[in-house]
C-alpha cells in the first residue's frame, strides 16, 4: 500500500504565525513519530505516539510545539508563534511497534518549513 | 542514554572501489542499530538493521554491516561503489527490544561522494 505521506510538502510562513503539519501513517501502523532535521541540529526526535497517546514528548523544544493523533491514524504537529529557528524539515515516521526497539520506522518525505 | 558517533562527515571513493562508513554507538542496554540512507530531496530509506540476531547484517543494494560489541561499532561496508550510492548515510540507535519506546537517535550523517 501507500507509504507515509505528509502535507504540505513546503510551507513558508511569517514569524509569529501558527502552522499545522499533517502526517498520514501507513495503514495499520500503531506507532507514529515526529522528527526534525535542521542544519544546526541534525536529525532529532520530537514526539512519539502509541495509538492516540504520547508516552514520550521529551523532544519537543518548547511549549509552542504540540502534537495530537486522532483515531490512531492521522497526526498533526502544531507550532504556535513560529520563530526563525523553527525553520527545518519536519519528518514523520510510522511503525508496527510490535517488538519494542526492533521495528523498522518508515519515513515520509517531510515538510520543509521556512519561517521568514 | 544512547548515542551514535559517525566518525567521518564526508567520504569520497572511486566508482568500483570499496566503501567503509564508520559508526560507534553507546547504549545502556542491548541496542537495535540501523543504517538509513537519504538521497538528495528524497526521504529516509532503511538500508539494514541489527536486532540481536546475526552480527553480520546484509541490507539492500549490496550493503552490509557488522555489529561488534567489544568495539561498540556498527560500520557499513560495500565491496564496490556505484554512482547511485552517492547520498547521506545515517547510523541510528534505538533503545532495544525490551523497551516500548522506540525513539531513534541519529548520528550526524556521512556524505558519500562517488568519483567517476
Amino acid at each position: 500500500g501507500a507509504g507515509v505521506s505528509q502535507s504540505p510538502s513546503n510551507k513558508v510562513t511569517e514569524k509569529g504565525k501558527d502552522v499545522e503539519l499533517r502526517c498520514d501513517p501507513i495503514s495499520g501502523h500503531t506507532a507514529l513519530y515526529w522528527y526534525r532535521q535542521s542544519l544546526g541540529q541534525g536529525l532529532e526526535f520530537l514526539i512519539y505516539f502509541q495509538g492516540n497517546s504520547a508516552p514520550d514528548k521529551s523532544g519537543l523544544p518548547s511549549d509552542r510545539f504540540s502534537a495530537e493523533r486522532t483515531g490512531g491514524s492521522v497526526s498533526t504537529l502544531t507550532i504556535q508563534r513560529t520563530q526563525q529557528e523553527d525553520s527545518a524539515v519536519y519528518l514523520c515516521a510510522s511503525s508496527l511497534a510490535l517488538s519494542g526497539g526492533a521495528e523498522t520506522q518508515y519515513f515520509g518525505p517531510g515538510t520543509r518549513l521556512l519561517v521568514l | 542514554a544512547q548515542s551514535v558517533t559517525q566518525l567521518d562527515s564526508h567520504v569520497s571513493v572511486s566508482e568500483g572501489t570499496p566503501v567503509l562508513l564508520r559508526c560507534n554507538y553507546s547504549s545502556s542496554y542491548s541496542p537495535s542499530l540501523f543504517w538509513y540512507v537519504q538521497h538528495p530531496n528524497k526521504g529516509l530509506q532503511l538500508l539494514l538493521k541489527y536486532t540481536s540476531a546475526a552480527t553480520l547484517v546484509k541490507g539492500i543494494n549490496g550493503f552490509e554491516a557488522e555489529f561488534k560489541k567489544s568495539e561498540t561499532s556498527f560500520h557499513l561496508t560495500k565491496p564496490s561503489a556505484h554512482m547511485s550510492d552517492a547520498a547521506e548515510y545515517f547510523c541510528v540507535v534505538s533503545q532495544g527490544i525490551n523497551f516500548g519506546n522506540e525513539k531513534l537517535t541519529f548520528g550526524t550523517g556521512t556524505r558519500l561522494t562517488i568519483i567517476p
